[in-house]
């Protein structure tokens, strides 16, 4: 079954760790996409990469990096630094044509951090 | 930067009840994608909308696009539990580059009571 899986569903950490939060799609799409959803908040884009070895920041790219070594997979560090880190993650991918790109998501990883 | 606002954030229905919710760009857009997040799911792909006051019907679904291409609507007629989530618009900007790039909406939350 083609489909992008995050792992994993849930993570707890302690304040002050990085963590890494995997993301592998087999939809043989280019670009992949980093979502932070907030209760009550829409999705917010961390990060995005339309080729291997390029990725671009969205609009909170702080405290957060990421790396685009391979199409199938692109893994999220959330650093110490990222002040707010407790969220649900989202990882998205699509197809890069002018007509069509709808994103399709994975389930998602919950972030908590203590 | 792009800005994208829906309205209401949540709204709860009878069972049979029409139901609307509005999605307002600060900025024209080029097209226009709906998304239906479930309860503790993730966001699902309804729609895309590219023309001017372009209208779509998906069963009990309606979406439209406005003619200044900075707003749209989803207008669901006879609401069933089914319909329970958050819907989610979705939009690129006209002179953004990188056509893959979508600025998502704040969302708005429709309980539908029996």
């Amino acid at each position: 079954d083609g489909g992008i899986t995050q792992s994993p569903k849930y993570l707890f950490r302690k304040e002050g760790q990085n963590v890494t939060l995997s993301c592998e799609q087999n939809l043989n799409h280019d670009a992949m996409y980093w979502y932070r959803q907030d209760p009550g908040q829409g999705l917010r884009l961390i990060y995005y990469s339309q080729i291997v070895n390029d990725f671009q920041k969205g609009d909170i790219a702080e405290g957060y990096s990421v790396s685009r070594e391979k199409k199938e997979s692109f893994p999220l560090t959330v650093t110490s630094a990222q002040k707010n880190p407790t969220a649900f993650y989202l990882c998205a991918s699509s197809i890069v044509q002018a007509s069509s790109y709808e994103q399709y998501f994975g389930p998602g990883t919950r972030l908590t951090v203590t | 930067g792009q800005q994208v606002m829906q309205i209401p954030q949540y709204q709860h229905v009878q069972e049979g009840e029409d139901f609307t919710t509005y999605c307002n760009s600060s900025t024209t857009l080029s097209n226009i994608q709906w998304y239906k997040q479930r309860p503790g799911g993730h966001p699902v792909f309804l729609i895309q909308l590219v023309k001017s006051g372009e209208v779509k019907k998906q069963k009990r679904l309606t979406f439209q696009f406005g003619e200044a291409k900075k707003n749209s609507s989803l207008h669901i007629t006879a609401t069933q539990t089914t319909d329970v989530g958050t819907y989610f618009c979705a939009g690129r900007g006209i002179l953004t580059g990188g056509g893959y790039k979508l600025t998502f909406g704040t969302g708005t939350q429709l309980k539908v009571e029996l």
